[in-house]
Formats: structure tokens, sequence, C-alpha cells
């Protein structure tokens, strides 16, 4: 059974329109993160939180809001959808900073 | 500023070869170093690690050698198999931290 489980599986918006996705685990662990992954960049961090109801920026959080409104869930909210935006975006959870968990991935087209 | 790099961004062995996958790092205080696995459709998911302490670490065809002097790492994969065709992101971390900095990968090939 998926232990971090992600919503949408795929979106397509148009720009300038709000997209959240959400983000769901059931592993008990403390951290959640968000990270986007476009070719030749790997997995760069957007948002992550280490508690429920606190987030903390991660390397490219311009344009991208985050939430954790339980320490289960985490919403990556983006108010103003851009092309730049386009993007497979990928949520993980960890308990331990030796092994990071993650979901399936969002594929998000922004036209 | 990217502070791991990895090398060759895409690699093609035959069934049976080495695959060797290089990763570099900048920040001395990187002290731990996982190799995440990626097939398409899917998320990554932690291979093999290792910690700054050690210079080997096997995990039955996969080893992973660390020079720290160099500050360079790479991952070995012994007798590859159709089925390692994969991405590889070499990833560090360090003392104390959650937070984790990946290599852009490298995309692996194994031809039957």
């Amino acid at each position: 059974e998926a232990a971090v489980t992600q919503s949408p599986r795929s979106k397509v918006a148009v720009t300038g329109g709000k997209v959240t996705l959400s983000c769901h685990q059931t592993n008990n662990h403390d951290y959640m993160y968000w990270y986007r992954q476009d070719t030749g960049h790997g997995l760069r961090l957007i948002h992550y939180s280490y508690v429920a109801d606190s987030t903390e920026k991660g390397d490219i959080p311009d344009g991208y809001k985050a939430s954790r409104p339980s320490q289960e869930n985490f919403s990556l909210i983006l108010e103003l959808a851009s092309l730049s935006q386009t993007a497979v975006y990928f949520c993980a959870s960890s308990g331990t900073r030796y092994e990071q968990y993650f979901g399936p991935g969002t594929r998000l087209t922004v036209l | 500023q990217q502070q791991v790099r990895q090398s060759p961004q895409s690699l093609t062995v035959w069934e049976g070869e080495t695959a060797i996958l290089n990763c570099s790092y900048e920040n001395s205080a990187f002290d731990y170093f996982p190799w995440y696995q990626q097939f398409p459709g899917e998320g990554p998911a932690l291979l093999i690690s290792i910690l700054s302490v050690s210079d080997k670490k096997e995990d039955g065809r996969f080893t992973i050698f660390f020079n720290k002097r160099e500050k360079k790492l790479s991952l070995h994969i012994a007798d590859s198999q159709p089925g390692d065709s994969a991405t590889y992101f070499c990833a560090a971390s360090g003392t104390g931290g959650y937070k984790v900095v990946f290599g852009s990968g490298t995309r692996l090939l194994v031809s039957p």
C-alpha cells in the first residue's frame, strides 16, 4: 500500500490560474517536502515542513506557497500559474535524514 | 550554483557490463550521500547510501566508492541488467539536516 500519495496525477492549468497540488502520507513522518523535476535539473526543493502548521522555503520557492494543515497532509499552491512552472512535482516524506519516501508525482502542464 | 554534479548525463552499456556513474560535490559539510533510482513514471527510491566516514559501500551488484579528499564518489553497477535501466540521482546532506541536495541525474540504458 502506497505510503505517499499525490493528487491529481496530472493536471492542465491555464496561465494565471490557481493550482493546488495535494500530498498525503501514512508514514507518520514529521518531515515533508515538495520538489520539482525538470530535464537537466534533477530534483529541486521548493518548500518543506517539519511540523504541522509550519512551512519552510526551499531552494526555489518563488511563485509557490505551501500549506501543512496536519502531519499527514502537505499542499503546494501556485497562486498565478506560469508557463515556466510546467514540470513534474514530487512530494516526499522522511522520518530520519537517511531516507526520503517519494510519491508517484504530478505532471503539471501550464498553457 | 549546483552543489552536486553528476556525469555522464546519459550512459548506455551492454547487459553484463559494469556501469560507472560519477558524482562530485562542493560543500565540505556534506557527510551523507544517498543514491536514488527512478523508473519512468515513478518517484525516486533509495538504492544505496554511504556516510563520509567510509570509502566503500556494497549492496549486491551496487557499490559506492567514496573519495573524501577529492569530494568525489561513484556508483558501480556490476553485471548490469536491462531492469537496471533507470535514472540515478546522487544526493548529499549535512550533519543534523534533513534537507537533501540532488544532482541532475544520470540516465542509464542497459541493452540486452
